[in-house]
């Protein structure tokens, strides 16, 4: 089976611009997860969707939103980019519950 | 919220030896504990997890404890090899909504020296 895919692996942004990321998963798996990965912060949880509705939400603020559409493939958008927004932004597949997730190679963001 | 510690924050080890990570974690309700490993430029990837109905579990060379008590949970990897440099995170999740919501350590950078 193909693994998770992420495009685009890099993007350059500046400030106040606004950026939409994608995110294949294994075929099959219906729950997608998004995370953002800092030096500062580590990993955090952005937000996970299940049959294209949002399960759950991390700490985030209304600027990161994200969908899911009918065939598993996930989408998440950053509205009004700062620099601290600046990050690897990984999402991980999994079958169904969140458990045993496979994460994909990342976005990485840089914001200018 | 949850908060995870992780340490040791780096540890280094001569191939052969044994490595231990230690997680301590602070909500109750977690109940779902991963360990990834990421190597350098690349994605995490799941190595072992444990769930809270279970006290230890083994996988070859890794295994991970779990002490839902004094909610710590340790990795140890035995007889390590140079490929087992990486960096290590673990997690403490909280079933919601029919999925977990995870909270990761802040890693620990394995090095073992050929």
């Amino acid at each position: 089976k193909a693994g998770v895919t992420q495009t685009p692996r890099y993007l350059i942004k500046t400030r106040g611009q606004q950026v939409t990321l994608s995110c294949s998963p294994i075929s099959g798996h219906r729950s997608v997860s998004w995370y953002q990965q800092t030096p500062g912060q580590g990993l955090q949880f952005l937000f996970e969707y299940f049959s294209e509705t949002q399960r759950n939400k991390g700490n985030f603020p209304g600027r990161f939103s994200g969908r899911q559409f009918s065939n598993s493939r996930s989408e998440m958008n950053v509205s009004t980019l700062e620099l601290g927004d600046s990050a690897l932004y990984l999402c991980a597949s999994s079958l169904t519950s969140g458990e045993t997730q496979y994460f994909g190679p990342g976005t990485r963001l840089l914001v200018l | 919220g949850e908060n995870v510690e992780q340490h040791p924050s780096t540890l280094s080890v001569q191939e052969g030896d044994s490595a231990v990570i230690k997680c301590t974690y602070s909500d109750s309700a977690s109940n779902y504990f991963p360990w990834y490993k990421q190597e350098l430029g690349k994605r995490p990837q799941l190595i072992i997890d444990i769930r809270s109905n279970v006290g230890e579990k083994k996988d070859q060379r890794i295994a991970v404890t779990l002490n839902k008590t004094a909610k710590h949970f340790s990795l140890h990897i035995t007889e390590t090899q140079p490929e087992d440099s990486a960096v290590y995170f673990c997690a403490a999740s909280r079933a919601s909504g029919g999925s977990y919501i995870p909270t990761f350590g802040r890693g620990t950078s394995l090095i073992v020296h050929p």
